[in-house]
């Protein structure tokens, strides 16, 4: 079955770049996405990366995505005490009936910021 | 513009109840999802709506079942509750089923 597997944390200091990486089973994944979640509400939409590209940069964010390892990154440049949060990496299966299959998400990644 | 809308924001309720959640997408999307969020893990899907027709299902029983109304409004609806079906409830919104937009999710506390 389709799986996605993430470290459950990462420390950094704030003013250094956040790396978190996350791996992935499904061969047919179309959509890669990164959300974020902070304490007590849902989930933010950060980014997104259709599986025909290897990168994505959005301001402070870059995704990477390497196909042939199943693996995803999502770099955050300079990172502030903001950013501390739970990110998700999900996917979503090569389109069956419409994406009827919603998304697999990861067990999320603890962001800790240190000052 | 308004985004994903849920209501209620907390509910409390004992074993054996019914409970009703709710969900308002974003303006122009007609698809809607169901998750549910335990503490600690990642969502996990429990349906697809589009168009009012249900698209795909999750690995949940059947004391979890759904709607979608005319306006793409959707239910969720969870019979006998248990103390397991603790946990946050998100509905998300699409335009077509891909890139999902999250509300801020109901979080249910069974006794």
């Amino acid at each position: 079955g389709e799986d996605v597997e993430q470290s459950l944390f990462l420390s950094v200091r704030e003013g250094d770049s956040s790396v978190i990486n996350c791996t992935y089973t499904d061969s047919s994944s179309t959509y890669l996405y990164w959300y974020k979640q902070e304490p007590g509400a849902g989930l933010q939409l950060l980014t997104y990366i259709f599986s025909n590209m290897d990168m994505k940069q959005d301001q402070r964010l870059t995704v990477l995505l390497n196909k042939k390892d199943k693996h995803l990154s999502l770099r955050i440049a300079d990172t502030q005490t903001g950013d501390s949060a739970i990110y998700f990496c999900a996917e979503s299966p090569f389109l069956r009936g419409g994406g009827a299959d919603g998304l697999t998400f990861g067990k999320g990644t603890h962001l800790i910021i240190q000052p | 513009d308004a985004g994903v809308t849920q209501s209620p924001t907390h509910l409390i309720k004992t074993r054996g109840q019914h409970v009703t959640l709710r969900c308002s997408p974003i303006s122009g999307h007609k698809s809607v999802s169901w998750y549910q969020q335990v503490l600690g893990q990642g969502p996990q899907f429990i349906f697809q709506y589009y168009e009012k027709e249900e698209r795909g299902r999750g690995n949940f029983p059947d004391r979890f079942s759904a709607r979608q109304f005319p306006n793409y409004s959707s239910e969720l609806n969870v019979n006998a509750l248990l103390l397991g079906d603790s946990a946050l409830y998100l509905c998300a919104s699409s335009v077509d089923a891909d890139t999902q937009y999250f509300g801020p999710g109901t979080r249910l506390t069974v006794l």
